[in-house]
């Protein structure tokens, strides 16, 4: 199986900063990565895939790049409604395997 | 707008069975396969089965292979979760999910709010 590992873990940010999220892929996975955002006591929100492509809907401060096995979700000009856990998942190979997460909380 | 409802929650003691129903809404059901996705409490998220868009193409995670099976209805616009022989490790809220796309390798596009199931010993 894939493993996808998420770093940082956790950080905390405040409104107006820029974050970045890194995900690697334990193999080669092209750029099948899909991103999501989830906040605490709901469903996830699906904000990207193909590593870079944007969800329909989903705003223009989200944004990522992929490398084949490294991967990134680039916020810029954080908002309140952006706090919350991101979780990135490989569609390469089954069985797909998401990461264990990053908790984005206010600082 | 899309919208995926899965069935309420529910109690089932280990070993017992249930099936799990999403209606799906907005979307040319037949056009997108789907998948089931769980997140056992205080955990991340776990891709469980997915569906083809005709039906005819399935995966399971290990964890579930041999007693789970996915199937789809398409003139009920429904897909469902077949559980048998439940273990207390299966514990979750279950989230319906449809992909981007007609195959089995697309990723997910839209997420149902979920159900929540417990197995209690």
């Amino acid at each position: 199986d894939i493993q996808m590992t998420q770093s940082p873990a956790s950080l905390s940010a405040s409104i107006g900063d820029t974050v970045t999220l890194t995900c690697r892929a334990s193999r080669y996975i092209i750029d099948y990565v899909a991103w999501f955002q989830q906040t605490p006591g709901k469903a996830p929100r699906s904000l990207i895939y193909g590593g870079r492509n944007l969800q329909r809907g989903v705003p223009s401060r989200f944004s990522g790049t992929a490398s084949g096995t490294d991967f990134t979700l680039t916020i810029t000009g954080l908002q309140p409604e952006d706090f919350g856990t991101y979780y990135c998942q490989q569609y390469n190979n089954y069985p797909f395997t998401f990461g264990p997460g990053t908790r984005v909380d206010v600082k | 707008e899309v919208q995926l409802l899965e069935s309420g929650r529910d109690l089932v003691h280990v070993g017992g069975s249930l099936r799990l129903s999403c209606r799906v809404s907005g979307l040319i059901f037949n056009n997108f396969a789907m998948s089931w996705v769980r997140q056992a409490p205080g955990k991340g998220l776990e891709w469980v089965s997915t569906i083809s868009g005709s039906g005819g193409d399935t995966r399971y995670a290990n964890s579930v292979l041999g007693r789970f099976t996915i199937s789809r209805e398409s003139h009920r616009d429904m897909v469902y979760l077949q559980m048998n022989n439940l273990r207390p490790e299966d514990t979750a809220v279950y989230y319906c999910a449809a992909l981007h796309g007609y195959s089995v390798y697309e990723p997910v596009d839209h997420w149902g709010r979920g159900a929540l199931l417990t197995v209690s010993s």
